[in-house]
């Protein structure tokens, strides 16, 4: 079955740093790949598709200038949290779309503790 | 906007079976009803999905009503394992996956 796998899967940066986390297909071609996030005893919320190729579309509210998404191979997108604040400290999972129709393979997620 | 509604929270026996229900008046014709599960800081498993006919797997059965306006996912024999939150979306092809709350069901021995 189609497999995505997420890294780090936790990280704790200072306030003021980057922190990239990667997203890969592991056994298939995934042109589209969606980022979430999820806050604690919430659900999760979408934040951005990442198209291969081209620009992220970002949802409403979400900074895109903050979560630099790029997509640079069918395989890989990446999410770089700039200049992370305590606020940013969240549960950020990626998914991607699989064969068939199986709906969307998602990772195992990263957490981020911003001190 | 997700277009579903799951009652936030249901207990269920070990070794009974588990029904868990979800609304979803508004789906369209196109649009698929997709069972997900997320068990604690861990990405979301894809459960079962379907379209208007019933569908069963390995790991769950899903019943859809003939109108389509709900629907009940059904873990025969539950385990402490399937405590988890459980989540009911309606999508169609091509589109992004939104989440609504869910259902955080709890197996107790």
């Amino acid at each position: 079955g189609a497999v995505v796998s997420q890294h780090p899967s936790w990280v704790i940066c200072k306030s003021g740093t980057s922190v990239k986390i990667e997203c890969r297909s592991l056994d298939f071609q995934a042109t589209t790949m969606f980022w979430y996030r999820q806050f604690p005893k919430q659900s999760l919320m979408l934040m951005a598709t990442s198209n291969e190729g081209s620009k992220a579309t970002y949802e409403q509210g979400v900074e895109k200038d903050k979560f630099l998404i790029n997509h640079a191979s069918l395989t890989l997108s990446t999410l770089t949290v700039t200049s992370a604040h305590p606020e940013d400290s969240s549960f950020y999972i990626c998914s991607a779309r699989g064969t068939g129709d199986y709906g969307y393979t998602f990772g195992s997620g990263t957490r981020l503790t911003v001190v | 906007d997700a277009k579903t509604t799951q009652p936030p929270s249901m207990d269920c026996a070990e070794g009974r079976a588990a029904n868990l229900p979800c609304n979803h008046s508004t789906i369209s014709g196109n649009e698929y009803v997709y069972w997900y599960r997320q068990i604690h800081s861990q990405g979301p498993q894809y459960i079962i999905h379907g379209l208007k006919n019933n569908e069963t797997n390995e790991m769950a059965s899903l019943i859809i009503t003939e109108d389509r306006k709900s629907s009940t996912l059904i873990l025969p024999h539950a385990t402490l394992r399937d405590t988890a939150v459980y989540y009911c979306i309606v999508m169609g092809n091509n589109n992004d996956m939104r989440f609504g709350a869910g259902t955080r069901l709890t197996v107790k021995p």
